[in-house]
């Protein structure tokens, strides 16, 4: 069935580092992919989406590419800042028109001043 | 103000006790969401809604129930609450199309003693 795997954290950076966070996912057809991000206490917030493949979200200085050919939505950032602290999840829409999306298990960012 | 609202933000009650979780959202969206989130599970779809007297189960439905009689509110109850039913629980909505993402509330922390 469709999945979504995200690497594992946390992930610890020091202020102004560069920060990649892998995500790969199964599906049968080209779902849209979506990052959100979750500070804490709050709920999850959209950072960025990608509809088809090749497009690149971006949001906030993160980027993701949509790459069909190594199933892959990994998310960036060229400078991360002590405010990016926080839980980041990879998502894909569900099969059917059912609204669902599919999530990965979350990555925790750490990052140091 | 528009958005996606939940409350109470923080409960604590009883096992056996009944408790509703209400979520209240005012962009009209047809599909509505509840989610539990607890360590080491991420996030797991409880029930969902398509439209208003539409709804449907999703991953763990057991000792849950729904109701949806207007779209703009989708309450969750807990007919006898469990300890193993601590947890943060968040609600969502969305448009409900394959490239439209979904937008949270902030959450309830439930905590059953």
């Amino acid at each position: 069935g469709n999945s979504v795997t995200q690497m594992e954290g946390p992930v610890t950076l020091s202020e102004e580092a560069f920060l990649t966070i892998n995500c790969t996912y199964t599906a049968t057809g080209y779902p849209s992919l979506f990052w959100y991000v979750q500070y804490p206490g709050e709920g999850l917030q959209l950072l960025l989406k990608a509809t088809k493949a090749d497009d690149k979200g971006s949001n906030k200085g993160f980027e993701a590419t949509y790459r069909k050919e190594t199933t892959s939505f990994h998310l960036e950032k060229g400078s991360v800042q002590v405010s990016d602290s926080a839980v980041y999840f990879c998502a894909q829409h569900g099969s059917g028109n059912t609204g669902k999306l599919i999530f990965g298990q979350g990555t925790t960012l750490q990052v140091k001043p | 103000d528009a958005g996606i609202t939940q409350s109470p933000r923080y409960k604590i009650t009883e096992t056996g006790r009944q408790v509703t979780l209400m979520c209240h959202q005012t962009w009209s969206h047809s599909y509505m969401f509840w989610y539990r989130q607890d360590l080491g599970h991420g996030l797991r779809l409880i029930y969902y809604s398509a439209a208003a007297d539409i709804t449907d189960k999703g991953e763990v439905p057991d000792g849950y129930v729904v109701s949806r009689s207007k779209t703009e509110n989708f309450p969750l109850t807990l007919e006898s609450a469990t300890r193993s039913q601590t947890s943060v629980y968040f609600c969502a909505s969305s448009e409900g199309a394959s490239n439209q993402p979904q937008h949270f509330g902030d959450g309830t922390r439930l905590s059953i003693l």
